[in-house]
C-alpha cells in the first residue's frame, strides 16, 4: 500500500526564520514521483516542486530547497527566510502509475509565518 | 492561458440527489484528475482521465463517475449523494504526463449535502 505521512500538523515561525516541512512516504514501486504543493486560503493548490525516484539530487530554487532521501523514504521541503506570504497549508504528494495512475496526498502541514 | 476553472463554486444538495461538477482545463491539457478534500484533510484522488479515457482511479465507489471532453472540459458526477460527500472537490489538469509537469489546480467546488 502507498502512504504519505506529514507528521507536523501545524508550524508557527517568525518572519525570516528558516522552516523545514517533513514528508515520509511508503511505496514498493521503484518508479514514482514526489511533489510539494501549497494551498493558500483561496483553496487553489499551487505546484511547487517535483522529484522522480531516480533523481536524488537535492536542489535549491530561490528560497525553496528540498532534500530527497530514498534510504529513509523522506522528501523534506525547506523555506529559507520565511515571509508572511508563505503562510498556507503545504501538501506532499506521491504519484505512481502501477495498475493505473494514482496520486496520494499527505494530510498537510499548516504553516503560520508571523511578522 | 486561462488556468483551470470550476463551476459552480458552491453547491447545496439533498441526500440521495445527484450532482454534476464541471471543470474547464487549460488549452492543450489532455490529462485531468479530480480530488475530494474534506475539511482539514489532504485531497483524496478520485480518478484521472487522459484523452477522454479513465487511466486511474482511487478508492471511490462507482457512484462517482466522470467524463472528459475533446475541448479540455470535464465533469464529475456523483449519484445517490451521502452526507459524507460534503467536501471541496478539486479539478486538476496537466499538459501530458503530470509526472513531468505537475498539476494545475482549480479553486474547487464546495459541495454541501444536507
Amino acid at each position: 500500500a502507498q502512504k504519505v505521512t506529514q507528521a507536523q500538523t501545524e508550524i508557527s515561525v517568525v518572519e525570516k526564520e528558516d522552516v523545514t516541512l517533513d514528508c515520509v512516504y511508503e511505496t514498493r514501486d521503484t518508479t514514482y514521483y514526489l511533489f510539494w504543493y501549497k494551498q493558500p486560503p483561496s483553496g487553489e493548490l499551487v505546484f511547487l516542486i517535483r522529484r522522480n525516484s531516480f533523481d536524488e539530487q537535492n536542489e535549491i530554487s530561490g528560497r525553496y530547497s528540498w532534500n530527497f532521501q530514498k534510504s529513509t523514504s523522506s522528501f523534506n521541503f525547506t523555506i529559507t527566510a520565511s515571509q508572511v506570504v508563505d503562510s498556507a497549508v503545504y501538501f506532499c504528494a506521491l504519484s505512481l502509475n502501477t495498475g493505473g495512475f494514482k496520486t496520494i496526498f499527505g494530510a498537510g502541514t499548516r504553516l503560520f509565518v508571523k511578522a | 492561458e486561462t488556468g483551470v476553472t470550476q463551476s459552480p463554486t458552491h453547491l447545496i444538495k439533498t441526500r440521495g440527489q445527484q450532482v454534476t461538477l464541471r471543470c474547464s482545463s487549460q488549452s492543450g491539457h489532455n490529462t485531468v484528475s479530480w480530488y475530494q478534500q474534506a475539511l482539514g484533510q489532504g485531497p483524496q484522488f478520485i480518478f484521472q482521465y487522459y484523452r477522454e479515457e479513465e487511466n486511474g482511479r482511487g478508492n471511490f465507489p462507482p457512484r462517482f463517475s466522470g467524463l472528459q471532453f475533446p475541448n479540455y472540459s470535464s465533469e464529475l458526477n456523483v449519484n445517490a449523494l451521502e452526507l459524507d460527500d460534503s467536501a471541496l472537490y478539486l479539478c486538476a489538469s496537466s499538459l501530458g504526463s503530470p509526472f513531468s509537469y505537475g498539476y494545475t489546480f482549480g479553486s474547487g467546488t464546495r459541495l454541501t449535502v444536507v
